[in-house]
């Protein structure tokens, strides 16, 4: 079974503060990808990543930023949190091919004061 | 127009009910398609794949319409612990996947 791991299950921070949200995953995947999801708009691309060092913004990288710098880490940065990124963040992995589904880790829920 | 549309529900259902969901995606041009489950406060996870020619498995069916472009999801004979809600999910070009907003289904005794 595929797993991907994030770091933090609840995440409490202040308004400015620097944030980090570790992901892992241990099946080899190339891609990995970083969603928020809040109630009534579904799961939102934040950022991807196909590759070691390689990232693609996706429908809202605002206020974010990635890291990739081991296949199986895949790290997502908040410079500066702010209290409209209070969310349910989830990362997912899943094979380089045109048909593999997502596996998801059992996300972070981040609230920021 | 969404890219995916659902209806929200929710679906509320006695057990042993069959029930079916339909979403609708705007790109024709989507090349895979999947159906997620997500309990409350969890994440999703992924219930079935759905291919061209339609799939079982067990109580679940999956079919695709091309032409009219959706997708749909039956579940067979409900137990109280399909209650949750299902995600559909269609890649739309490279590694691009698009989900849906969910249907939420409540499976009563």
């Amino acid at each position: 079974d595929v797993k991907v791991t994030q770091s933090s299950r609840y995440l409490v921070k202040r308004t400015g503060e620097k944030v980090f949200l570790e992901c892992v995953q241990d099946m080899d995947h190339e891609n990995m990808f970083w969603y928020r999801q809040d109630p009534g708009l579904g799961l939102r691309l934040i950022y991807f990543s196909y590759d070691v060092k390689m990232k693609e913004k996706g429908d809202i990288p605002e206020g974010y930023s990635v890291s990739r710098e081991k296949k199986e880490r895949f790290s997502l940065i908040l410079e500066s949190a702010s209290t409209n990124q209070t969310s349910m963040y989830l990362c997912a992995s899943a094979r380089g091919d045109y048909n593999s589904p997502l596996h998801f880790g059992n996300g972070t829920r981040l609230t920021v004061t | 127009r969404k890219e995916v549309e659902q209806d929200p529900g929710p679906f509320n259902v006695p057990e042993g009910a069959t029930v079916a969901f339909n979403c609708t995606y705007s790109n024709s041009a989507s090349q895979s398609f999947f159906w997620y489950r997500q309990d409350c406060r969890k994440e999703p996870k992924l219930l079935m794949s759905v291919y061209s020619s339609g799939n079982e498995d067990g109580r679940f069916t999956a079919q695709l319409n091309r032409a009219s472009q959706y997708i749909s999801l039956l579940i067979r004979d409900s137990k109280l612990s399909d209650s949750a809600t299902y995600l559909c999910v269609v890649n739309t070009g490279f590694q691009k996947l698009v989900f849906g907003t969910g249907t939420r289904l409540l499976v009563s005794p």
